[in-house]
């Protein structure tokens, strides 16, 4: 079975710096990895997605995750973050293709983005 | 497209009772995932639809039980509720194609269940 672990429970930084949010996998098998959003009240988000080819993945709003199998991590980066980047996030992963609708989440990172 | 609706948003019950939640998934999609999230266990699947049929379950009791319709609407069941049942419960739809593809999963704002 397969497991991820997200280090930092609360990650506080202030506006424009950059941030890093952790994330490693156990599995014994290929893997699917996704890091997602959820802003209060709200549902999640799917920020960006590893699936094959190219171990940098980017999302549109300038996060960026790089999946290093040897290190089973994925972890997510901005350069430079905005208050509006604050919110819970959430590293996932799956087994295969065919079950990935069934995820398992990490505990979950609350990025506090502060001026 | 609108997104997945759930309904009711929030709801209240009290300990021995069942409920019901509905979720409405993206139009076309055929598969409705559940997941519990609570601030102890985080987010948990609980168990996937395809085609009105259960194709993959999480380790949840039997107390926890689901079903899909022919139009892809899914409701999900508790009965006997527990005071640890407390939780926002999110169900998520993707198009659900078999085989070696990817399917991205969408989720719905949730419902917010408090048992008393």
């Amino acid at each position: 079975a397969q497991s991820v672990t997200q280090l930092d429970s609360q990650v506080p930084v202030f506006e424009e710096a950059p941030v890093e949010l952790r994330c490693n996998y156990s599995s014994s098998v290929s893997v699917y990895l996704f890091w997602y959003v959820q802003y209060p009240n709200q549902g999640l988000q799917l920020l960006l997605k590893y699936l094959s080819g190219s171990t940098l993945v980017e999302s549109i709003n300038g996060f960026e995750a790089e999946f290093n199998k040897s290190q089973t991590s994925f972890h997510l980066r901005k350069p430079s973050v905005h208050i509006s980047d604050t919110a819970e996030y959430f590293c996932a992963v799956s087994e295969t293709p065919g079950t990935a609708s069934k995820l398992t989440f990490g505990t979950g990172t609350r990025l506090q983005v502060t001026l | 497209k609108a997104g997945v609706t759930q309904t009711p948003r929030y709801l209240i019950k009290t300990r021995g009772q069942q409920v019901t939640l509905s979720c409405s998934p993206i139009s076309g999609h055929r598969s409705v995932s559940w997941y519990q999230q609570t601030p102890g266990q985080g987010l948990q699947f609980l168990f996937e639809y395809f085609s009105e049929t259960q194709r993959n379950k999480g380790n949840f009791p039997g107390r926890f039980s689901g079903r899909q319709f022919s139009n892809s609407r899914s409701e999900m069941n508790v009965s006997t509720l527990e005071l640890g049942d407390s939780a926002l419960y999110l169900c998520a739809s993707s198009a659900g194609t078999s085989g070696n593809y990817y399917n991205e999963q969408f989720f719905g704002p949730g419902t917010r269940l408090t048992v008393l």
